[in-house]
Parts: C-alpha cells; sequence; structure tokens
C-alpha cells in the first residue's frame, strides 16, 4: 500500500513565476492538508481540502491556491514566487477527522 | 506567537538510555496532541497521539505524557537506538474535526544518539 505520495521532488524557479505542486494521499484517504517547512522551522500549516473544498486555511496569502480532485488527490498553486516561499512543501493525508500521514515534500527553490 | 514550543533545540543522550522531550503549548482549547520525527530530507513520519481526555499514552518504545494543568506534553523514547536520531516535533490540534484539522507544529526538538 503507497503512502503519501508528492511530485516533483526537488523543484527551482524564478521571482515571479508561478509553480503547482502534486499530491496523491494514501489509499483510503479523503482529506488532504499541505503545509510548508523552512530551514529549521517545523510545518505550518497553509491550508486543508476535504470532498474537493478548501475546509480550512492558514494564515497564507491568496498567492496561495488549491485544488482537490474526485479521486481525492491534490494540487497546491503557489502565484508571484517571491524568495521568501522557499521551503519544503509537505502534502499530509488522513481518514476525516483522523491523524495526518504526511509525504516526503516538494523541496522549492526560488531565485 | 506559536502556540506550541519545545525547551530544548537540541538533546543528546547515549546510546541505550532513554530519552525525554519536552514541549509547552499556550493553547488550553488543543484537544488532540501528535509526535512526529523527522528524519533528514524525510517527511515527518507519525509516532504517537493522545487526546486531551488521556494523561498517557504508550507505545512500541515509547510513551506520550500530557499534563493539562501546565500545558505540557513529553514524548519518553526507551533504551534509544541510532536510528531515533531525528528532529522531534509535538503537533496541536484546536479543530472539531479532530486529528485532521490544521496542525500547529512547534519548532522541534535534534535528538543527537550518542554511542
Amino acid at each position: 500500500d503507497a503512502g503519501v505520495t508528492q511530485s516533483p521532488t526537488h523543484l527551482i524557479k524564478t521571482r515571479g513565476q508561478q509553480v503547482t505542486l502534486r499530491c496523491s494521499p494514501k489509499s483510503g484517504h479523503d482529506t488532504v492538508s499541505w503545509y510548508q517547512q523552512a530551514l529549521g522551522q517545523g510545518p505550518q500549516f497553509i491550508f486543508q481540502y476535504y470532498e474537493e473544498e478548501e475546509r480550512q486555511r492558514g494564515n497564507f496569502p491568496d498567492r496561495f491556491s488549491g485544488h482537490q480532485f474526485p479521486n481525492y488527490s491534490s494540487e497546491l498553486n503557489v502565484n508571484a514566487l517571491l524568495l521568501g516561499d522557499s521551503a519544503l512543501y509537505l502534502c499530509a493525508s488522513s481518514p476525516h477527522t483522523d491523524t495526518q500521514y504526511f509525504g516526503p515534500g516538494t523541496r522549492l527553490t526560488v531565485l | 506567537g506559536e502556540s506550541v514550543g519545545l525547551h530544548l533545540p537540541t538533546l543528546s543522550v547515549q546510546e541505550g538510555d532513554n530519552s525525554i522531550i519536552n514541549c509547552a503549548y499556550s493553547n488550553s482549547a488543543s484537544d488532540y496532541f501528535i509526535w512526529y520525527k523527522q528524519e533528514s530530507g524525510k517527511g515527518p513520519q507519525f509516532i504517537i497521539d493522545i487526546r486531551s481526555n488521556m494523561d498517557k499514552r504508550q507505545g512500541q518504545r515509547v510513551t506520550v505524557l500530557l499534563n493539562k494543568t501546565v500545558k505540557h506534553l513529553s514524548l519518553q523514547i526507551a533504551a534509544t537506538q541510532p536510528g531515533d536520531s531525528a528532529v522531534y516535533f509535538c503537533a496541536e490540534n484546536t479543530g472539531s474535526g479532530g486529528g485532521a484539522d490544521g496542525l500547529t507544529f512547534g519548532k522541534g526538538t535534534h535528538l543527537i544518539i550518542q554511542p
């Protein structure tokens, strides 16, 4: 049984560009959450998707948006990239109202 | 500021000894707590969780203690092994959705196992 998978593994972009990150949840999980982890810090909650809708949102600007598909997979989009957006982006999946399990993350570098 | 924090950024223990990692939280409404282990270059790995109606929960070689009076959480690892070397995060959840709500993480404690 595959766990949470994310793609790509690494990504390099320049300021002002847009990026899309992808996540496939663990089998049987219908809820996907996204987190941003800066170097040396704990993950910070971006938003959560359930039933193809944004259910909760953390303190992130509108440049961060997402989507969940009928098969429960999800995308995170970031527009107008800033240098400060460089981080490890983590996806976590869970059965609704249960423990979250994390994927390996996507390392985004903004130059 | 952050709702969840850790007392020590780095903890060094001898292989075979027991480790205790501490965490303080400030939101008395938090009702679900989780410990994650993160190895270099990997995503956080679930270790153990505890709900606010419990004081203690045990897993394989790990025990989590929750003291709601002083808003303190600890992770005890018995007989530490080299593979336990990692950064450990506590996380809390205050939503009505239980464990699947957005989590608030602390900065983490780096556990180093000395041979």
